[in-house]
């Protein structure tokens, strides 16, 4: 059965500071891998996803994923954090042949000035 | 509409009581699907709609959970005889196409008393 992983209940980083929010996987057949971003009391946002080819995918608000598929990860980064980016992000596979996403049970960031 | 529309975003019912939960989706979106957020358990999948295909059922919890969508654009969720346990944050997507991200809803917070 398709799942992920994260690892880290809660993430701190400092303003200014690169980030890493990690994120492992378990599929069976090629993976489809997304990530979401949900703020306080809104709803979740798309962030990026990888189907197929470059590893480094780029997203939305400055942030990149790195799919490594020896490891079976796609860790979130951005260079350089800010305090509006502190929310609760969430990984996602690509679970049933339909198409409905399996997430993760998410990994809270909070970044201090 | 612009956005994926839920109504109504708070629901407060009595224990044994009947509720349904509405989601009206993005325009032209062919998939649409359930989950429920409960604190600290992450993103549970409950549904999924494609087109005019059979539902995809197999994350609903228990026989007391039932979904429809009409006419291939509003869904309702319907849980009866509500207990305690099913209250959390109910949340509709909607996507054009397979392996496309996801647009959420703003959810229904739903607390049963």
């Amino acid at each position: 059965a398709q799942s992920v992983a994260q690892p880290e209940d809660q993430v701190n980083v400092a303003e200014g500071n690169p980030l890493t929010v990690k994120c492992t996987y378990s599929v069976s057949g090629n993976p489809y891998l997304f990530w979401y971003v949900q703020y306080p009391n809104r709803g979740l946002q798309f962030l990026l996803k990888y189907i197929t080819g470059d590893n480094l995918v780029k997203g939305s608000y400055g942030f990149e994923a790195e799919f490594n598929k020896s490891q079976t990860s796609f860790h979130l980064k951005k260079p350089s954090a800010l305090v509006s980016d502190s929310a609760l992000y969430f990984c996602a596979v690509r679970g049933g042949s339909q198409g409905n996403l399996i997430f993760g049970k998410g990994t809270k960031l909070s970044v201090k000035p | 509409g612009a956005g994926v529309s839920q109504s109504p975003s708070n629901k407060v019912t009595e224990k044994g009581k009947d509720v349904e939960l509405r989601c009206d989706p993005i325009s032209g979106h062919t998939a649409l699907y359930w989950y429920r957020q409960s604190l600290g358990q992450g993103l549970e999948f409950l549904i999924y709609f494609q087109g005019n295909s059979a539902p995809d059922k197999s994350g609903l919890p228990s026989d007391r959970f039932s979904a429809e969508r009409t006419g291939g654009s509003v869904s309702t969720l319907t849980i009866q005889r509500t207990q305690q346990e099913d209250s959390a944050v109910y949340l509709c997507a909607s996507s054009p196409r397979v392996n496309y991200g996801y647009t959420f809803g703003s959810g229904t917070r739903l607390t049963v008393v």
